[in-house]
């Protein structure tokens, strides 16, 4: 089982809030991910990072920002929630190896009235 | 036109059926191609996955894959209720992983 830990899972706020959504791993990973998961729909990518201090955006705009000051942390910001950021958010790591598969953390489902 | 193609379902199949998945893709620069389990309320984790074409099989799980077609597929022998899952292809061409929609399966005992 992969160790990639999510928090919090569920988070129901209320419009303008900032919110902070923290994932963490164990494996030593270089890469980490942030993946939108909608209904019905892909994934899709929304930041990653390579390593420590470094950060891209992904295929999908996204008003969220990220950081990444340690190799274990890579939490989510939104600094103003909007009902349209309602969706499910999925942290995933990689070691980069072969095929690179990802390890999933089990999300978190944001709700924003 | 999406670069992978995946039938959303849902499919529903008695205990003990052969279940097909299958996707469809444009990119002929995918290399990797892998198959991912989602179950409710849940990250997917990752089933199996296999380089170029070719067949792999793991336990009652064959995955294959055609790159002449652009089509990958994923079997499941005897199916139990515990497969009960979101079934999501994803490929890879250098760092991009793609992902399907995902297929929704349900197996009733």
């Amino acid at each position: 089982e992969a160790d990639i830990y999510q928090t919090p899972r569920y988070l129901v706020i209320g419009t303008g809030k900032k919110i902070t959504l923290e994932c963490s791993q164990t494996m030593g990973h270089d890469k980490m991910y942030w993946y939108q998961q909608d209904p019905g729909m892909e994934l899709h990518l929304i930041h990653y990072s390579y390593g420590v201090n470094s950060t891209e955006k992904g295929d999908l705009s996204s008003e969220s920002t990220v950081s990444r000051i340690r190799t274990e942390h890579f939490p989510l910001t939104l600094e103003s929630a909007r009902p349209s950021h309602t969706s499910q958010y999925l942290c995933a790591s990689s070691g980069g190896l072969g095929a690179g598969e990802l390890f999933f953390g089990e999300g978190s489902r944001l709700t924003v009235l | 036109q999406k670069e992978v193609e995946q039938d959303p379902g849902p499919l529903s199949v008695p205990e003990g059926a052969i279940v097909s998945l299958n996707c469809t893709y444009s990119n002929s620069a995918f290399q990797y191609f892998m198959w991912y389990r989602q179950y409710s309320r849940k990250g997917p984790e990752l089933l199996m996955y296999t380089y170029s074409s070719g067949n792999k099989e793991d336990g009652r799980f064959t995955a294959q894959v055609d790159k002449s077609s652009k089509y990958i597929s994923l079997f499941i022998r005897d199916s139990q209720p515990s497969d009960s899952a979101t079934y999501l292809c994803a490929m890879r061409a250098g760092t991009a992983l793609i992902f399907g929609k995902g297929t929704t399966l349900s197996v009733s005992s």
